[in-house]
């Protein structure tokens, strides 16, 4: 079935330190999406990424979509105390969106 | 707009009893889906329905129903609950067709089955 795999599984960085989560599938994606969740809470939807090759920004926030559209990248510049929380990708088979595991960020102040 | 809510937000059940989520949006949108969360297991889709009167498994349905009467609701029957099920159940709802179909998930519900 399809797969996506999220690395790391967890980050510990020092506040002002750079932070990146990295998505990986078996198979082409229709479209991937980047969720976070604060703990205790529910995922929140951050972004979309259609087209191969595709990079969007997001103030210090930067997402890529790899050419063959089966890897994307999540990067932080500069990470805040306000980042921490699970960063999820998701990719999109047809009608279903299978998630990947998730990266849990904690930032030391 | 109250977006996707869900209740109970709480529920302890013991082992063979059954109850059913609820899970609502006032959104209008077609496509609507249930989702458990593990520890390092991500979210992983149990159902899911791409609209009134039409439902389909996802990855983990074994133990687990749905109907989908209504475009606003679709609810979550557990008929015989087994300690495996405990986790956290959210449901998500999105349009269909839109060039960014951004999922909305409700708040969640915190299942423990004894």
């Amino acid at each position: 079935g399809q797969q996506v795999m999220q690395i790391p599984q967890y980050q510990h960085v020092q506040e002002g330190e750079d932070f990146t989560t990295y998505c990986n599938s078996s198979t082409t994606l229709s479209n991937i999406q980047w969720y976070k969740q604060r703990p205790g809470g529910h995922p929140v939807f951050l972004i979309q990424l259609v087209k191969s090759g595709e990079v969007k920004k997001q103030k210090r926030l930067t997402f890529q979509f790899g050419e063959a559209k089966k890897n994307s990248s999540l990067h932080i510049t500069a990470t805040q105390t306000t980042d921490v929380g699970t960063y999820f990708c998701a990719g999109r088979y047809g009608n279903k969106l299978v998630f990947g595991a998730g990266t849990i960020l904690r930032v030391k102040s | 707009n109250a977006g996707v809510t869900q209740t109970p937000k709480f529920q302890v059940l013991k082992t063979g009893q059954s109850m059913t989520l609820q899970c609502a949006q006032d959104m209008n949108h077609e496509y609507m889906s249930w989702y458990r969360q593990d520890p390092g297991m991500g979210l992983r889709l149990i159902h899911y329905s791409v609209g009134a009167g039409i439902t389909d498994q996802g990855e983990v349905p074994n133990g687990y129903n749905v109907s989908r009467s209504t475009t606003e609701d679709f609810p979550l029957r557990l008929l015989s609950a087994a300690p495996s099920q405990t986790s956290v159940y959210f449901c998500a709802s999105r349009t269909s067709g839109a060039p960014t179909d951004t999922q909305y998930f409700g708040p969640g519900t915190r299942l423990t089955v004894l």
